[in-house]
């Protein structure tokens, strides 16, 4: 166990819908970085948040936003969802905005039908 | 290239070593990383070496690093059946301040008994 929880587990939604994604960091760590998983793409980096600002961005798409709140945990926004969506979202967690541990929790599975 | 390069699948019987190979892309990168993903499980940090080591040791893993060839490697002694997952390489790109993490597709170890 990391240490980083992430809720749901699983999403099931329909294209053209929003969802969010919840990720709550280890204790003490003040970063917080979210990655997509798909079969095509591998694990790709999406963006980073590090006290409640946005600190480096990725592949991330338009339609997707993130924000880290002052309890630090974050939360990830997909909107008009496409069957391309559908993917595993993982939330890692570090110490600092440099550290070189990233720890990852368990992941969210989004399924869009 | 662009991309991290493993290849996708290593098939070895319990008690032989396994050698999990992985090509990054920039040779200013400055931690090198081996992450394990185990079925509907998360990604679990195993190893990391910076990058003006050429090895690094920890119980069974060994990890080698070629900078020249920007060539990593992650064996495995004494390979078990619990060790069969999804092997990730991954490289710490920096930009000013920051450094992203840019994985390869994984490596699907199966342990045969």
């Amino acid at each position: 166990d990391s240490g980083v929880t992430q809720t749901p587990k699983h999403l099931i939604t329909a294209t053209g819908q929003r969802v969010t994604l919840r990720c709550s960091p280890r204790s003490g760590d003040l970063s917080v970085y979210w990655y997509q998983q798909s079969l095509d793409q591998g694990l790709q980096f999406l963006i980073q948040y590090y006290n409640g600002e946005e600190r480096a961005k990725g592949n991330i798409l338009e339609r997707f936003s993130a924000q880290q709140f002052p309890d630090l945990h974050s939360e990830l926004n997909l909107s008009s969802l496409e069957l391309g969506d559908s993917a595993l979202y993982f939330c890692a967690s570090s110490v600092g905005p440099g550290t070189n541990e990233q720890f990852f929790g368990p992941g969210t599975r989004l399924t869009v039908l | 290239g662009e991309d991290v390069e493993q290849s996708l699948f290593l098939s070895v019987r319990e008690g032989d070593s396994s050698v999990i190979n992985c090509t990054y892309t920039d040779s200013s990168s400055t931690y090198l990383y081996w992450y394990k993903q185990e079925p509907g499980a998360g990604l679990q940090l195993l190893t990391y070496i910076f990058s003006n080591m050429d090895m690094k040791q920890d119980q069974r893993l060994t990890v080698l690093l070629n900078k020249k060839d920007k060539h990593l490697s992650l064996r495995i002694a004494d390979t078990q059946t619990g060790d069969s997952a999804i092997y990730f390489c991954a490289e710490r790109r920096e930009r000013g301040s920051q450094g992203n993490l840019i994985f390869g597709k994984g490596t699907k170890l199966s342990v045969k008994p």
